[in-house]
């Protein structure tokens, strides 16, 4: 079955600690997106990226880092220089077409005390 | 940035029940989305509006695309227990490089 896994469901750090967070699509999409969920508010753009070796900063992007050296794997790391890590993590894809509706994995819980 | 005012926040309705949201923006887009996310899931698309004045069914749900480009709003109908969840509508355009723009979400509970 065709998918976006994220992995791990739930993370727990330490403040100053850098994390990385899993994301893996076997759906041959060119996109690939990462959003942050926080109670009460909609879901929020950290980085997306069109194409390997290519990835724009979406709206909320200080503190965080992205690679896109593979089609299929879009990880994202948490850095200690991210003032309030505690959320819900999205990971998505789509084609490129025009239009293209976003595809979502499950997510992952990441809690820094 | 551009922003979706998404309305009710909750809805807390008896089971049988029909169900409106609705969702508007200042901006203009060419898509409007509507997913529903359960508890710890993922969103997943309920439905998608591709053209101003569109109205598209999904089984018991139906949205529709306003005329304006500016507001879309989404219809449950006989609401079930399962349909607890939050629902998000979404707006795309190629001006804001084909990103979603999400509300805030519609929670909805239902009373069995």
């Amino acid at each position: 079955d065709g998918g976006i896994t994220q992995s791990p469901k739930y993370l727990f750090r330490k403040e100053g600690q850098n994390v990385t967070l899993s994301c893996e699509q076997n759906l041959n999409h060119d996109a690939m997106y990462w959003y942050r969920q926080d109670p009460g508010q909609g879901l929020r753009l950290i980085y997306y990226s069109q194409i390997v070796n290519d990835f724009q900063k979406g709206d909320i992007a200080e503190g965080y880092s992205v690679s896109r050296e593979k089609k299929e794997s879009f990880p994202l790391t948490v850095t200690s220089a991210q003032k309030n890590p505690t959320a819900f993590y999205l990971c998505a894809s789509s084609t490129m077409g025009y239009n293209s509706p976003l595809h979502f994995g499950n997510g992952t819980r990441l809690t820094v005390t | 940035g551009q922003q979706l005012n998404q309305s009710p926040q909750s809805m807390f309705i008896q089971e049988g029940e029909d169900v409106s949201m609705n969702c508007t923006s200042s901006s203009i887009f060419n898509t409007w989305l509507w997913y529903k996310q359960d508890p710890g899931e993922g969103p997943v698309l309920l439905i998608a509006l591709y053209k101003a004045g569109e109205l598209t069914s999904n089984g018991r749900l139906t949205a529709q695309f306003g005329i304006t480009r500016k507001d879309s709003f989404l219809n449950i109908s006989a609401s079930i227990p399962s349909d607890v969840g939050i629902y998000f509508c979404a707006g795309q355009d190629l001006e804001y490089g084909n990103k979603l723009v999400f509300g805030a979400g519609t929670i909805l509970r239902v009373k069995s």
